[in-house]
């Protein structure tokens, strides 16, 4: 089955503890993508990689670091969370290189004490 | 630069009510445009997509038509179902580098038997 997978689903932690939310996919996409979602906001990119060894920021980077060393993992990387980072958070892949459409995972629901 | 404006939730409807929900668009040339439903608990899925102005998207009885001249991409359904109770995000990917999905804001739609 295709899938994104993320972990954990859900989490508390505290102010200043480094977690790592894990993502992975089995479709062989190139392509891969972190957001945060948050009321009245949206969804917003976090990080984005091309491919492996190749990343970016997207629109709201501060605070987080990424990484890909395989082409099916993209794991999204707290060093010092903070409140301001509480939020649902999304990992996706891309479904179709033409038009943009992307396949999601089901979401990690953090929240920062 | 890009963005998608939807109108505000939420939106309460009785069952078999007719829907619409508004979303227009700001983009330069002809970006491809997406609904996607998140339901309650569950990451984003695709519901429809159109990919140049006149298409029509269609699924599971949701229908969205590409207007460029109004730059809209409205979603309408004939007949809601309690079901159908969830949250649309409007979105776009702009037609050169496809970095990022643009989302809306979402809005809930609430359907009440």
């Amino acid at each position: 089955e295709a899938q994104v997978t993320q972990n954990p689903r859900y989490l508390i932690t505290v102010t200043g503890k480094k977690l790592t939310v894990t993502c992975s996919q089995n479709m062989n996409h190139e392509y891969m993508s972190w957001y945060r979602q948050d009321p009245g906001l949206g969804l917003r990119q976090i990080y984005y990689s091309m491919n492996v060894e190749v990343t970016d920021k997207g629109d709201v980077p501060e605070g987080y670091k990424v990484s890909r060393k395989e082409k099916r993992n993209f794991p999204l990387i707290l060093e010092s969370p903070s409140p301001n980072q509480t939020s649902l958070y999304f990992c996706a892949s891309r479904w179709d290189r033409v038009t943009g459409e992307l396949f999601f995972g089901e979401g990690s629901r953090l929240t920062v004490l | 630069g890009n963005s998608v404006t939807q109108m505000e939730g939420p939106v309460t409807l009785s069952e078999e009510a007719f829907l619409t929900i508004n979303c227009t668009y700001t983009a330069t040339g002809y970006p491809s445009l997406f609904w996607y439903v998140q339901y309650p608990g569950e990451g984003l899925q695709l519901l429809l997509k159109a990919t140049k102005a006149d298409d029509k998207g269609s699924n599971k009885g949701f229908e969205a038509t590409y207007r460029k001249e109004t730059t809209s991409f409205h979603l309408e359904k004939g007949s809601v179902q309690v079901s159908d109770s969830a949250v649309y995000f409007c979105a776009l990917s702009p037609p050169t580098g496809f970095q990022k999905l643009v989302f809306g804001t979402g809005t809930r739609l609430l359907v009440s038997p």
